[in-house]
């Protein structure tokens, strides 16, 4: 139990161009997800906590209207960067807050190559 | 993009031999702490948590210590395996919103 999934597990794409990144919780509902990036060789980041039903919390520093965050859904977030630059190139990850609360499930990451 | 002349730090061991990671956390009030294994091109893997009520937990073959005097959580990998080889980072939640605050990481290396 307790699955994610990310999808597309990557994507290459032009400069200028939107990229959305899906993330589902499989077997169970969440309330609560949460977007991170990830440079190489570097920790994970938090980006923004998403809520089903209402606008996300973003992280100091990221902007929300160039990483649009909707959770429309208890199973599915989704995270749309806008107008991409080669400086977005990232490793993308999700997770999703598990029934206990405090435990988060995570997604298998989405490689995002902006060209 | 990628930071040039970034490096985690690296932790290598002989295959069989038991290991031991590192990290120091940030936040005296955290009451939650987890570790977790990513393996190259893919996303963090659970591995064990701790409780703040608790200065050691034992899974299978790996334990977690945790100091909370000086802000100190290690993991214990016995008879280190070549699979063991990835980053691991120690992640801790310290308030009502449950967000994850992530350590730098370190490379284990495991050579056969």
């Amino acid at each position: 139990g307790a699955v994610v999934s990310q999808h597309p597990s990557w994507v290459i794409c032009k400069s200028g161009t939107s990229v959305k990144i899906e993330c589902r919780s499989l077997d169970f509902q969440a309330t609560t997800m949460f977007w991170y990036r990830q440079f190489p060789k570097q920790s994970l980041m938090l980006m923004a906590t998403s809520n089903e039903g209402s606008k996300a919390t973003y992280e100091q520093g990221v902007e929300k209207d160039k990483f649009l965050i909707n959770h429309a859904s208890l199973t599915l977030s989704t995270l749309t960067v806008t107008s991409a630059h080669p400086e977005d190139s990232s490793f993308y990850i999700c997770s999703a807050e598990g029934p206990r609360g405090d435990e988060q499930f995570f997604g298998p990451g989405t490689r995002l190559t902006v060209l | 993009g990628e930071s040039v002349g970034l490096h985690l730090p690296t932790l290598s061991v002989q295959e069989g031999d038991n290991s031991i990671i590192n990290c120091a956390y940030s936040n005296s009030a955290s009451d939650y702490f987890i570790w977790y294994k990513q393996e190259s091109g893919k996303g963090p893997q659970f591995i064990i948590d701790i409780r703040s009520n608790m200065d050691k937990r034992q899974g299978q073959r790996v334990t977690v210590l945790l100091n909370k005097t000086v802000k100190h959580l290690s993991l214990q990998i016995a008879a280190t395996q070549p699979g063991d080889s990835a980053v691991y980072f120690c992640a801790e939640n310290g308030g009502a919103t449950n967000k994850l605050i992530f350590g730098t990481g370190t490379l284990l290396a495991v050579q056969p």
